[in-house]
């Protein structure tokens, strides 16, 4: 049973480009989750969607970035005309249901590490 | 979403000696996680804690959550090379509950 998968694991751009980073949850999970990592930081949360839907995307700056989870194929997450502070680790995690107090986890995948030269 | 606070930021251990990383809360937690972070790696999910003065072990490792449900402790009994990496308490935040609301960690570095 694979995990949550995301590629690519390394992505490099320049300023101005653009980043597509994609995740695959684990078989049987339809929500997903993208958290940032900064150096040395801990991970923020930044959007959560389910397929087709977007339901909390307040951790997402409100500018260059979005995200998808379309009927199918992968989730998204896209930057656009990427500046040097975007440069993070982006993890990706799932879980079979929203609500964490029933003793769900989220499972992360094991991230795309995004340079912006 | 309202913040954990993590000590020590970073420990350095003899293998063999025992390691402690502190977690708190201003306000009352519904549940706390722990995950672990190696170099390079993903955080990994370690265990949850929902009741109040509850202490769980896996192996080495003792978890316990306060009896107000404000701080919680990971303990790890003499270390070992392979506990190296960044421990994080976790709470959950958010209207439905499922942002995860990560400390800054514990960097755990073990001398062999």
């Amino acid at each position: 049973n694979a995990g949550v998968m995301q590629n690519p694991r390394h992505l490099v751009r320049r300023r101005g480009q653009e980043a597509r980073l994609r995740c695959s949850p684990m078989k049987g999970h339809s929500h997903v989750y993208w958290y940032r990592q900064l150096p040395e930081e801990g991970l923020k949360f930044m959007v959560y969607l389910q397929k087709e839907n977007i339901i909390d995307e307040s951790g997402m700056p409100k500018e260059r970035f979005s995200a998808e989870f379309p009927k199918e194929g992968p989730s998204i997450l896209r930057i656009q005309q990427v500046v040097r502070g975007d440069s993070a680790a982006y993890f990706c995690a799932s879980s079979p249901r929203a609500s964490l107090d029933t003793g769900d986890t989220q499972y992360f995948g094991p991230g795309t590490r995004l340079t912006v030269l | 979403g309202q913040q954990v606070m993590q000590i020590p930021q970073y420990q350095h251990v003899q293998e063999g000696e025992d390691f402690t990383t502190y977690c708190n809360s201003s306000t009352t937690l519904s549940n706390i996680q722990w995950y672990k972070q190696r170099p390079g790696g993903h955080p990994v999910f370690l265990i949850q804690l929902v009741k109040s003065g509850e202490v769980k072990k896996q192996k080495r490792l003792t978890f316990q959550f306060g009896e107000a449900k404000k701080n919680s402790s990971l303990h790890i009994t003499a270390t070992q090379t392979t506990d190296v990496g960044t421990y994080f308490c976790v709470r959950n935040s958010g209207a439905g509950s499922y942002q995860l609301t990560f400390g800054k960690g514990t960097k755990l570095s073990v001398i062999p």
